[in-house]
């Protein structure tokens, strides 16, 4: 198995919602990020995680809260978003110095903030 | 801190024409290097990577680039492109050991039959 998995594919949700996106690999990577991608726009960097303890946090609102309960898992929970958070939120694994073997990146979940 | 730069925002080929992107990061110490690929509603695939050693890196589907340390840059190539290769193509870096990936703005190819 050498995919990243992320769930749900599609989520429409409202602003006084919360919700939660969710990211699984199991290629026994020990570093995941986060990665936010507007249309017609590169991902961007929201957080990384390295053996489960969060390294970076690229000054990302606390409405996005970012949880590693395990190697495999990563987990984006999200609360009193805006219209603006739309976007395509990627998740990705690689090795923890680096990627020596690249980063892999999952589908993504398209988020629609109402 | 480290940034990519991708000077064709938007490039149209025939198929069976050459394809040059251009990419050039900032960071003066030890990088690596990578092109990605992101198909039309699909997810990023990597094309190539470059860490150390022979500075012309063989990918998939036909790519290559080439990393010149002395110009900052890592161009990718691919000498006769086809329709399906119509894609946004981003250039991204790592600096050191920091596992901290940086996208450049992207390239958006379309291929015309």
């Amino acid at each position: 198995d050498t995919e990243v998995t992320q769930t749900p594919k599609h989520l429409v949700m409202g602003m006084t919602n919360k919700k939660s996106l969710k990211c699984e690999q199991h290629m026994g990577h020990r570093a995941m990020y986060w990665y936010k991608q507007k249309a017609k726009k590169p991902p961007e960097l929201m957080f990384v995680y390295s053996y489960e303890k969060l390294s970076i946090n690229e000054s990302v609102p606390s409405r996005f809260s970012p949880e590693c309960p395990n190697s495999s898992l990563l987990n984006l929970h999200l609360h009193a978003l805006q219209p603006e958070d739309s976007a395509l939120y990627l998740c990705a694994s690689s090795r923890p110095t680096g990627g020596e073997r690249g980063y892999t990146f999952g589908s993504g979940t398209r988020l629609t903030v109402v | 801190a480290q940034s990519v730069s991708q000077h064709n925002h938007h490039v149209i080929l025939s198929e069976a024409a050459s394809l040059e992107l251009g990419c050039n990061y900032s960071y003066g110490g030890t990088v690596n290097l990578f092109w990605y690929v992101q198909y039309p509603g699909q997810h990023l695939q990597l094309l190539l990577k470059y860490f150390s050693g022979d500075p012309l890196v063989k990918g998939i589907k036909g790519f290559e680039a080439e990393f010149i340390k002395s110009k900052f840059s890592f161009n990718l190539r691919k000498p006769s492109v086809q329709w399906s290769d119509t894609a946004e193509y981003f250039c991204a870096v790592t600096s050191g050991g920091y596992n901290k990936l940086i996208f450049g703005a992207g390239t958006r190819l379309a291929v015309h039959p």
